[in-house]
């Protein structure tokens, strides 16, 4: 099946310091990207929808200027937290969605997640 | 956009037991409705999907029902087991096949 790898899985940051989360689609093309964050015991929220090669759709809330999204090429997007505060420690999961075939049938594929601690 | 309610927030069931998680969307214009389940610490992962066009698919143990006229689709998992304990989560997409999440589900099955 289609696999999506995400890293690095954990990171431990100081305030004010910027990090850096890779999520690359390792056999498949992923056309769209998507990026959530994830309380503890809480749902997947949905923070921007990544196409390659176009600028990334921000969900209302969600400061496109914090959280940094680039999709440069069809296996992998990263999104970047700008100048960390404690109140972004959170999981942060990526999701890929891949096109044509029988990827393209509306499953998600999920990378392993990244908990972010800023201190 | 899109709204999707999931119930209950937890469930605990004995081992062997069947377990019903049910959820309701707003939009009528979706049409897929996947659920994932979450291990601790790990990736969700797709167990079931159906599309509107069907009322009911089985997978094993794990089944999906659709009511399009009522919007709501519900998740039964029969004869229980210990390594079915997980989060759960629903979720309903249109066209562009954009999923809304439910809240998600913590199913404990007791041994």
């Amino acid at each position: 099946g289609a696999v999506v790898s995400q890293h690095p899985s954990r990171v431990i940051c100081k305030s004010g310091t910027s990090v850096k989360i890779e999520c690359r689609s390792l056999d498949f093309q992923a056309t769209t990207m998507f990026w959530y964050r994830q309380f503890p015991k809480q749902s997947l929220m949905l923070m921007a929808t990544s196409n390659e090669g176009s600028k990334a759709t921000y969900e209302q809330g969600v400061e496109k200027d914090k959280f940094l999204i680039n999709h440069a090429s069809l296996t992998l997007s990263t999104l970047t937290v700008t100048s960390a505060h404690p109140e972004d420690s959170s999981f942060y999961i990526c999701s890929a969605r891949g096109r044509g075939g029988l990827l393209n049938t509306g499953e998600l594929f999920f990378g392993e997640g990244s908990r972010l601690t800023v201190l | 956009g899109e709204n999707v309610e999931q119930h209950p927030s937890t469930l605990s069931v004995q081992e062997g037991d069947s377990a019903v998680i049910k959820c309701t969307y707003s939009d009528s214009a979706s049409n897929y409705f996947p659920w994932y389940k979450q291990e601790l610490g790990k990736r969700p992962q797709l167990i079931i999907d159906i599309r509107s066009n069907v009322g009911e698919k089985k997978d094993q143990r794990i089944a999906v029902t659709l009511n399009k006229t009522a919007k709501h689709f519900s998740l039964h998992i029969t004869e229980t087991q210990p390594e079915d304990s997980a989060v759960y989560f629903c979720a309903a997409s249109g066209g562009s096949y954009i999923p809304t999440f439910g809240r998600g589900t913590s199913l404990i099955v007791h041994p």
